[in-house]
């Protein structure tokens, strides 16, 4: 079956404190993984797609890279205004085929303290 | 632009009565679909349209019905609410055929209705 899973759950970080969020994935065969951003009471926002191993994409404070087995969301010196809960997804045919689908992480809740 | 608004953004029921949650997209997309979320489930997907006329279901499509008479709107119905049904309910669209290979996953979600069924 295929699955995602992100670790970790929850992560506190001090404003400037670099680090890594993790996305582990168990799919046949992946399309396209994704990185979402979730503030408290809002929809999920996109950040960025990874296609293939080796890929790396960067916004602002936040650098997303993909292996074959998990992607990660580094976040260097960040700060209180990057708390949110990041999602990771993954596809593995186009969501507009049959059957096709975002498959969603359980989310990793990033909490910066000034 | 609006982008995709949802309505009602909360809303209480009682077991077995029905209601309609309602999302409209102003961005000309095509595929349009929605999302429950409920704690430690993650994001999963419940119908999904990739136009006008056209539905189909996703992971979770049991107690719900969709329709698409427009690109513009896609209404969720919940025929008899139970229980397992509360939850936060999301309405994302995309363009089709966005991003290549990785399949249109660069989705636009609504700021969610959070429905309680007592």
């Amino acid at each position: 079956e295929d699955q995602v899973t992100q670790s970790p759950e929850a992560l506190r970080l001090q404003e400037g404190e670099s680090s890594s969020l993790n996305c582990s994935y168990t799919v046949s065969g992946l399309r396209g993984l994704f990185w979402y951003r979730q503030d408290p009471g809002k929809g999920p926002e996109f950040l960025f797609t990874l296609y293939s191993a080796g890929e790396e994409k960067e916004k602002e404070r936040l650098k997303a890279t993909l292996t074959k087995k998990e992607s990660f969301l580094h976040i260097t010196a960040p700060k209180p205004e990057d708390s949110a809960t990041y999602l990771c997804a993954v596809t593995t045919r186009p969501i507009y085929n049959q059957g096709g689908k975002l498959i969603f992480g359980q989310g990793t809740e990033l909490s910066v303290k000034p | 632009n609006a982008g995709v608004t949802q309505t009602p953004k909360f809303q209480v029921l009682k077991t077995g009565q029905s209601m309609t949650l309602q999302c409209a997209q102003d961005m000309n997309h095509e595929y349009m679909s929605w999302y429950r979320q409920d704690p430690g489930m993650g994001l999963r997907l419940i119908h999904y349209s990739v136009g006008a006329g056209i539905t189909d279901q996703g992971e979770v499509p049991n107690g719900y019905n969709v329709s698409r008479s427009t690109t513009e709107d896609f209404p969720l119905r919940l025929l008899s609410a139970a229980p397992s049904q509360t939850s936060v309910y999301f309405c994302a669209s995309t363009v089709m055929g966005l991003a290549g290979a990785g399949g249109a996953g660069e989705l636009f979600f609504g700021e969610g209705s959070r429905l309680t069924v007592l």
